[in-house]
């Protein structure tokens, strides 16, 4: 089944202990998304992966690190979570041939 | 920086009444205009999309337009029902595979029965 999955789905944690949420794609697409979602402000990109080690910063990139090693892994990572990071995480991938975006379950992260 | 404006940020219509969001979008290198429903505790998943050089799309009882001139583009849902109800946004990315892509705050639908 074509799938994008994320680990884990839900988290808490407290204030600078290092933490990495997984996205994992089946689909062999080439370019892979973050986003953060908080209430009244829709969905925003964190960071944007067009390929294997080629990343691009989104609009809020700032506190979060991501890695693009093999095709169907996009982690992300953050160093030192803060509570402002508390918020619903989805991890989307797409194809070169194709517009739709696939998004994961989501994780629901919550620093305190 | 960049943004997409959304209204309503909450509409609320009667079972068989016509449903129409809109957005504005800023930079005019935006050129694919995606729209997802998202229920409670769900995903995103995409209802339909339009590229900038349509003016128009429809599928069944959802349609999407745009104006590239005034930078707008609308979701129409007609003879609405209940299932209908949830969280819409609308998205405008730079080009394929969601490069550079901002999202609209949302629109919560109601649909009374």
């Amino acid at each position: 089944e074509a799938q994008v999955t994320q680990n884990p789905r839900y988290l808490i944690t407290v204030t600078g202990k290092k933490l990495t949420v997984t996205c994992s794609q089946n689909m062999n697409h080439e370019y892979m998304s973050w986003y953060r979602q908080d209430p009244g402000l829709g969905l925003r990109q964190i960071y944007y992966s067009m390929n294997v080690e080629v990343t691009d910063k989104g609009d809020v990139p700032e506190g979060y690190k991501v890695s693009r090693k093999e095709k169907r892994n996009f982690p992300l990572i953050l160093e030192s979570p803060s509570p402002n990071q508390t918020s619903l995480y989805f991890c989307a991938s797409s194809t070169t041939t194709e517009d739709t975006q696939y998004f994961g379950p989501g994780t629901r992260l919550t620093v305190l | 920086g960049e943004n997409v404006e959304q209204h309503p940020s909450t509409l609320s219509v009667q079972e068989g009444d016509s449903a129409v969001i809109k957005c504005t979008y800023s930079d005019s290198a935006s050129n694919y205009f995606p729209w997802y429903k998202q229920e409670l505790g769900k995903r995103p998943q995409l209802i339909i999309d339009i590229r900038s050089n349509v003016g128009e799309k429809k599928d069944q009882r959802i349609a999407v337009t745009l104006n590239k001139t005034a930078k707008h583009f609308s979701l129409h849902i007609t003879e609405t029902q209940p299932e209908d109800s949830a969280v819409y946004f609308c998205a405008a990315s730079l080009g394929t595979g969601g490069f550079k892509t901002i999202f609209g705050a949302g629109t919560r639908l109601f649909v009374k029965a």
